[in-house]
């Protein structure tokens, strides 16, 4: 069973904070890890990619990825109430031969002016 | 064109009715995917498509009938669907170039069976 696991929530944090989101995932060969943001009656948006260990930084937003845990994190610096929504992690799973996206069942994250 | 488009993007539909969702991508992606989302859930995964061929199905009911004409058209047909179908309906392409993986979501059809 290939499961991708998130801290439900909810998150509130002040603005200007740091919020850290976590996921763990089952499949030790996975090689691509997403962060997705997805706003109440929308699609979910692409925020972040990371492939190796480490971390890797866009603007306010760092994802962290440890394989050997089977890990990844997202941290958004100086957090501003339009940073409000619910964010999922995704991890590329094979199947057959196929690639498909599973996500874990998200993080509602507020952020209070 | 960077876009996944969905038609339409509302639908009311009764038990008894046949309709379509309809996706579209004109970035040469070879890669198709159908996701059911419920409310406060995250996106389930319902079918994917390869190289215009099914490859996975996570085993959903017949009343859904996913077809993909060409490398740009993804269609899901529904058919004596239930009220517990209500959902928004998401479709998705990607693409691979060596480790890098892109992945593009369209707005979704937001689905009411009444």
């Amino acid at each position: 069973q290939k499961e991708v696991e998130q801290n439900s929530g909810p998150l509130s944090v002040p603005e200007g904070a740091i919020a850290s989101l976590n996921c763990t995932y089952s499949d030790r060969v996975s090689q691509s890890f997403f962060w997705y943001r997805q706003y109440s009656g929308k699609s979910p948006e692409l925020i972040m990619s990371i492939y190796s260990n480490g971390d890797k930084e866009d603007g306010r937003f760092t994802a962290q990825l440890n394989k050997a845990s089977q890990y990844v994190s997202l941290l958004i610096r100086d957090s501003q109430p339009s940073d409000s929504a619910t964010y999922l992690c995704a991890v590329l799973f094979t199947q057959g031969g196929s690639e498909k996206l599973v996500f874990g069942k998200g993080t509602k994250l507020t952020v209070n002016p | 064109d960077t876009e996944v488009t969905q038609t339409p993007k509302h639908l009311v539909m009764g038990m008894t009715n046949k309709k379509s969702l309809k996706c579209e991508q004109h970035m040469g992606h070879r890669a198709m995917y159908w996701y059911k989302q419920k409310a406060k859930k995250p996106p389930e995964l319902m079918f994917v498509y390869s190289y215009e061929k099914l490859s996975i199905n996570e085993s959903v009911p017949s009343r859904f009938s996913p077809e993909c004409p060409n490398s740009s058209l993804l269609n899901l047909h529904l058919h004596a669907l239930q009220p517990e179908d209500s959902a928004l309906y998401l479709c998705a392409s990607s693409f691979r170039t060596g480790t890098n993986y892109g992945y593009t979501f369209g707005s979704g059809t937001r689905l009411t069976v009444v």
